[in-house]
């Protein structure tokens, strides 16, 4: 089983709709939980990030962290033609500053 | 957050010949981190970048093919040798900051090798 699992897509929503992103991960050791998301023929941007279980909210983006199901999520409302790219969770390994990325979900939100 | 660059942002090489990647951060960071991505794929750690020492490469990943330096807190090479089409991908950069080592990427260098 791979430490970290995310369904490559594509994923294809209309503008307006909430796009729901999500990973699982098999180390419940895990604390913090990032999203990075890339343009193509762009570098990783770094998101958001959150820490333990919970909710975040920053503007339309909302991640979610399930400990107890080992599930993280990225929410985007209101979805928009320029939220089209690819979006990787990535988890810090533990006792390490390496980052476990999943495979990435390519996103497209047709106008 | 820091703001990444790397040098050359692509480049088409010849098999057999040698190529160095540059990656300049702004403000100094604590770890520095290189990875391969190939189209399509997700990202790759070839080696953590360490200043003032030999990088630590992960598995698959060895110093002869990909040599690494950090002189200082902000600036890292790598170099991919003896080119093989194999080698063709897009190299990235990341710098770690705070306290949880958040990592910020360069825009990537690709590389195709004929």
């Amino acid at each position: 089983q791979k430490e970290v699992e995310q369904d490559p897509g594509p994923l294809s929503v209309p503008e307006g709709a909430i796009v729901s992103l999500n990973c699982t991960y098999s180390n419940s050791a895990f604390q913090y939980f990032m999203w990075y998301r890339q343009y193509s023929r762009k570098g990783p941007e770094l998101l958001m990030y959150t820490y333990s279980s919970g909710n975040k909210e920053d503007g339309r983006f909302t991640a979610q962290v399930d400990k107890s199901s080992k599930y993280i999520s990225l929410f985007i409302r209101d979805s928009q033609h320029s939220d089209s790219a690819t979006y990787l969770c990535a988890i810090p390994s533990s006792g390490t500053y390496k980052y476990i990325f999943g495979t990435g979900t390519r996103l497209k939100v047709l106008a | 957050s820091a703001v990444i660059s790397q040098k050359p942002s692509r480049d088409i090489c010849q098999r057999g010949t040698s190529l160095t990647i540059q990656c300049q951060v702004d403000s100094q960071v604590t770890m520095m981190f290189w990875y391969r991505q190939q189209p399509g794929q997700s990202l790759t750690l070839i080696a953590t970048a360490n200043q003032g020492s030999e990088a630590t490469y992960e598995s698959g990943f060895v110093i002869d093919k990909f040599p690494i330096s950090r002189p200082n807190l902000t600036f890292s090479t790598l170099t991919v040798s003896n080119m093989s089409p194999e080698d063709s991908s897009i190299y990235l950069c990341s710098g770690g900051q705070g306290a949880n080592n958040e990592q910020f990427f360069g825009p990537g260098t690709r590389l195709t090798v004929l």
